[in-house]
This record gives C-alpha cells, structure tokens and sequence, in this order.
C-alpha cells in the first residue's frame, strides 16, 4: 500500500511568488490533514479536511492560504503571495478513523523556502 | 492553548537506555503518541497511549505516562545507532498539538 505522497520535496521561491504545494493522502483515507514546521519550531496545525469538506481550519495562518480538496483525494495547498516567514516544512497526513486512536499517517513533507 | 514541550537533545551510547521526556499543559482526556523522524522522512508514529493507562510497552519501548504531572516519556532500550533521529511527542484527536521534538544521537 503505498504511502502518504507529498509534491515537490523542495521548492524556493522569491517573496511575491505563489506556490502551490500537493498531497496525496492514502487511498480510502476520508481525513486529510495539513501542518507544517515554521524555523526549527513546533509542528503546527493547519486545517483538516473530512473527503472534500473542510472539518476545521484554525489553524490556517492567515488568507494567503488557500486548501483545497476537489473531490475528496488529493489536496493542494496554495501560498499566495509567499512571505519569507512562510519558510518551513509542510507536512501532510491521512487518516481513515475520526476520533479514537486516529492515527494520522504522514508523508515526507514539501521544504518551502522564500527568498 | 495546549503547549506541549520537550528537551531539545539527547545523546546517549550505544546500547544504553534513552529517555525521551515530554511535558504538557492541558489534562482532557485523549491520545498521546510518539513519532520518529529520520532524515529526508515523514514522521513515523512509533507509539501512543491513552490518557487512562500509566504505561504502555511495546518491544524495545516503553512509555510512561504521569497525569498529576502532566508528563510523558518514552524509553527505548537498548537504543541503536539506527534509532537517532527526532522524536516527537503529540497529543490530541484529530488536531494534533506537537512538542518541538527531541534530536537523539546514539554513539558507537
């Protein structure tokens, strides 16, 4: 079974520019799932996605992010226009049980730096 | 909000005992996990407990949790140079809140 994928590894973009950040959750996975890791600091929480339908995004960091989840498989996370503070890891993950042990399985994440 | 926090390194030799030590704010009852990062990798969930048991052991690991505390650890006996990596705690359902992750190095 393959696992959470995560497209590109690496992106650097100028401060200005808009990026577009993809992941695809396991098969069957209805959760979804986005964080990122900002400067060595903690893993932080972006927004959850239940099939295409937003569950919480809290924890989205301001309206130059912008999730997506047409039909419930992949998502996309767009930055537009990056700042340079947008720099960090951006870790996607999937999940088939909400609520429980809802083990979240994560991809390898998508290193975004702005220069 | 929930903080959740760790010391920031660990080295220990080869064939010791690790302990990796987490500690949080928020006492409502839920799901406490390990996870593993080695480099170039996604996070790895290694572990978890829920918050009404004490312990949890699984082959070379442990993990001990203390409610009046507020405070989670993991030890890996017996620890190998392929356990060095960042190990992180988290706790939480669905929105899960990390700690800042504990870099472990094993010397030969």
């Amino acid at each position: 079974e393959a696992g959470v994928t995560q497209f590109p590894s690496h992106s650097v973009i100028e401060k200005g520019q808009t990026v577009t950040l993809r992941c695809d959750p396991i098969s069957g996975h209805d959760n979804l799932y986005w964080y990122r890791r900002v400067m060595g600091k903690e893993i932080k929480f972006l927004l959850h996605f239940v099939k295409e339908s937003k569950q919480d995004e809290s924890g989205m960091p301001n309206n130059r992010f912008l999730a997506e989840r047409t039909g419930g498989t992949y998502s996309t996370l767009k930055v537009q226009p990056a700042e340079l503070e947008d720099s960090g890891v951006y870790f996607c993950a999937s999940s088939q049980v909400l609520g429980g042990n809802n083990e979240q399985f994560f991809g390898p994440g998508t290193r975004l730096t702005v220069l | 909000g929930e903080d959740v926090e760790q010391s920031l390194f660990l080295s220990v030799r080869e064939g010791d005992s690790s302990v990796i030590n987490c500690t949080y704010t928020d006492s409502s009852s839920t799901y406490l996990y390990w996870y593993k990062q080695e480099p170039g990798a996604g996070l790895q969930l290694l572990t978890y407990i829920f918050s009404n048991m004490d312990m949890k052991q699984d082959q070379r690991l442990t993990v001990l949790l203390n409610k009046k505390d507020k405070h989670l650890s993991l030890r890996i006996a017996d620890t190998q140079t392929g356990d060095s990596a960042i190990y992180f705690c988290a706790k939480g359902g669905n929105m899960l809140t990390f700690g800042g992750g504990t870099r472990l190095m094993v010397k030969p």
